[in-house]
């Protein structure tokens, strides 16, 4: 079984529109962390936002909030007031705490386009 | 700060050759963890190292890949006699901590003719 779903291949949004990128996990570890990083056409890996998985609260961060349901084990992105600079791929991560093992495991991520 | 440094950006060998990528991480960290990324796909974890150690070498494939992290210099993974299969960008990742996040170099993309 998939550790990560992506199950969005492609978005498009219009800019300055909101728009949410689904992820689900799967996980019988209780401690584990969730990322989303963004990934444009120049190819770099650009880390945006991390929910713990005892943190209380959704994360945000600027633009981004993490909408985190544990009892769904879904952690999707959503980026508010889309811009053009928003067009790239977004992949969903999850480290889990097992054994010392650090390896993020990703989804096969979306492709986010916005729209002038 | 500088972020996590990968050279070469763009790596070319014929089959049978060998391969060798470095990182550097980001002043400060001392994990380091390399990933693979075929196309349209996502990332694949590979090797953590730290200083001087392996720690996770579960996604390493059995033959011809190594990695190292010396106690003075850049992590480097080598590739031995290159196959068509190998070609993919590879990417190096750095936190100082196990729980932190991890920061990505800008990966170097190798093509093997």
């Amino acid at each position: 079984a998939q550790k990560i779903t992506q199950t969005q291949p492609g978005m498009f949004v219009q800019e300055k529109e909101a728009v949410t990128l689904d992820c689900t996990y799967d996980t019988s570890d209780p401690s584990y962390g969730l990322f989303w990083y963004k990934q444009p056409s120049s190819g770099e890996m650009i880390f945006l936002i991390y929910q713990g998985s005892y943190d209380q609260q959704n994360a945000t961060e600027g633009r981004y909030s993490l909408n985190f349901q544990k009892a769904r084990k879904s952690a999707n992105l959503v980026i508010s007031a889309s811009q053009l600079g928003d067009s790239a791929m977004y992949f969903c991560a999850m480290r889990e705490g097992q054994g010392g093992s650090e390896k993020l495991v990703f989804g096969k991520g979306t492709k986010l386009t916005v729209n002038p | 700060n500088a972020g996590v440094m990968q050279n070469p950006r763009h790596l070319v060998r014929r089959r049978g050759q060998e391969a060798r990528l470095r990182c550097s991480p980001m002043k400060g960290h001392s994990h380091v963890y390399w990933y693979r990324q075929l196309p349209e796909e996502g990332l694949k974890f590979m090797v953590y190292l730290q200083k001087e150690n392996i720690i996770d070498e579960s996604g390493m494939p059995k033959e011809r890949f190594s990695a190292e992290f010396p106690k003075e210099g850049p992590s480097i993974l080598r590739i031995q006699q290159v196959v068509r299969g190998d070609s993919a960008a590879y990417f190096c990742a750095s936190n100082s901590y196990s729980n932190q996040p991890q920061h990505f170099g800008d990966g170097t993309r190798l093509s093997i003719l």
